[in-house]
């Protein structure tokens, strides 16, 4: 079974600073894709980056990075410039490759940017 | 181009009640899947329907059923309503199998 794991339930950052979400995962897949969903109060889950496993090179989408580490199982999202509009649940996801297309998320950590 | 489209945004039911949800997904996309977000969890997958047909489902109760419709939109289909089924139901759609878009999600409340 996929199990994901967000060890930080909450989380806050100053405006413009820069913040780490942490993620692990456990599985006996090699194929598989990891994703960062953003939650605002509007409930609507917005992808906020995606990575494939087979590639070693960390993800990246404009202030949005992450640290992908397969060994360690590993998966933190670095948010720099931190905005108020960044102020939302932050979910870690997991998928398989090829079997069902299903999600299995974390629980999420909460952020929220203070001005 | 309309995003995912959920209905009600609110409902609220009686134990023992039932409740359909509606989702209407993104033009030209034919997989719509449903996930639970209980209070304090993560999104917890449902069901994935494609083509008509149900293709996964996930570890549920059968009184969680669905079924979508020729022209792609889906219900979800919650019988027997317990207090525990208070969630949050997210609907998603996607062209592919990781191209993911969600609608904004009905909130049901059983009391």
């Amino acid at each position: 079974a996929q199990t994901v794991t967000q060890s930080q339930p909450e989380m806050s950052v100053q405006e413009a600073e820069t913040v780490t979400l942490s993620c692990t995962y456990d599985t006996s897949e090699n194929n598989y894709y990891l994703f960062w969903y953003k939650q605002p109060p509007s409930r609507q889950m917005i992808l906020v980056i995606r990575q494939e496993a087979y590639k070693q090179q960390n993800a990246t989408e404009n202030r949005f990075s992450v640290n992908f580490q397969k060994a360690a199982k590993s998966f933190s999202l670095k948010i720099s410039d931190s905005q108020l509009g960044d102020t939302a649940m932050y979910f870690c996801a997991f998928m398989k490759v090829l079997t069902g297309n299903q999600f299995y998320f974390g629980t999420g950590t909460s952020l929220t940017v203070i001005p | 181009e309309a995003g995912v489209t959920q209905s009600p945004t609110h409902l609220i039911k009686t134990r023992g009640q039932q409740a359909t949800l509606r989702c209407s997904p993104i033009s030209g996309h034919t997989s719509v899947y449903w996930y639970q977000q209980a209070l304090g969890l993560g999104l917890q997958f449902l069901l994935w329907y494609d083509e008509g047909e149900e293709r996964n489902r996930g570890n549920f109760p059968p009184r969680f059923s669905g079924r979508q419709f020729p022209n792609y939109s889906s219900e979800l289909n919650v019988n027997a309503l317990e207090l525990e089924d208070s969630a949050l139901y997210l609907c998603a759609s996607s062209p592919d199998f990781y191209g993911y878009t969600f609608g904004s999600g009905t909130r049901l409340t059983v009391v």
